[in-house]
């Protein structure tokens, strides 16, 4: 098992484009998490999978945001008609169903929008 | 409402100092988590405790220590003799167990530099 696996590192944009990350957890979490930093910032939360089900959705989450769990497994997270205020660090993580013992966070994506 | 406040931005530190990095929350629930994370330049956030609602008791670890006060709603980090690998951010967080979501909410993070 190599934790959390985010993809890509780093991406640059230019504003009005769509961008999509992937987020593979481990293997036997049910739980998956997408969370934003911005700079400075801690981070906040975004959404939140249990399974394949996406369970809460912050209100951070705007119509341009859209994020998937097919067969439970890995996430995409998809931002459409990027705008220069998403660029952040997006962070996913991952943890065992029914425990809070703290997540497994991967290294995240940093996305710039130009 | 929830809320979490690490009150210092930056400290910064000599090498094998001692340090406290603070962390204050605000919550109306009776049963919840609090957390702990180190953010080194690398990004990835690293956990470094979990400390429920019912569980007073002062941890330590190696150089790690934590002080959790329910009375003045303080979960306080101390590293003894810094090193500069513990150069970093750190991030508190605090999480409900009501929503089932175990959602975190992050402190906006203490950066320390620990000079050599």
């Amino acid at each position: 098992d190599t934790g959390v696996s985010q993809d890509p590192r780093h991406k640059i944009t230019k504003r009005g484009q769509n961008v999509t990350f992937r987020c593979d957890p481990i293997s036997e979490h049910n739980r998956l998490y997408w969370y934003r930093q911005t700079l400075g910032q801690g981070p906040e939360f975004l959404t939140y999978f249990q399974n394949e089900a996406q369970l809460e959705k912050s209100r951070l989450l705007s119509d341009r945001f859209s994020a998937e769990r097919p067969k439970g497994s890995f996430s995409t997270l998809e931002i459409q008609r990027t705008e220069q205020g998403d660029s952040a660090m997006y962070l996913c993580a991952s943890s065992d169903t029914g425990h809070n013992y703290g997540y497994t966070f991967g290294s995240g994506t940093r996305l710039t929008v130009v | 409402a929830q809320k979490v406040t690490q009150a210092q931005t930056e400290i910064s530190v000599v090498e094998k100092e001692d340090v406290t990095l603070d962390c204050v929350y605000e919550t109306r629930d009776t049963t919840y988590y609090l957390f702990w994370y180190k953010q080194p330049p690398s990004g990835e956030l690293v956990f470094l405790i979990r400390r429920n609602s019912f569980d007073e008791q002062n941890e330590i670890s190696g150089r790690y220590s934590w002080n959790f006060q329910k009375s003045t709603s303080s979960f306080n980090f101390t590293i003894t003799a810094s090193q500069v690998v513990d150069s970093a951010v750190y991030f508190c967080a605090l999480s409900s167990v009501y929503s089932g979501t175990y959602k975190y909410i992050f402190g906006t993070g203490t950066r320390l530099k620990v000079l050599a």
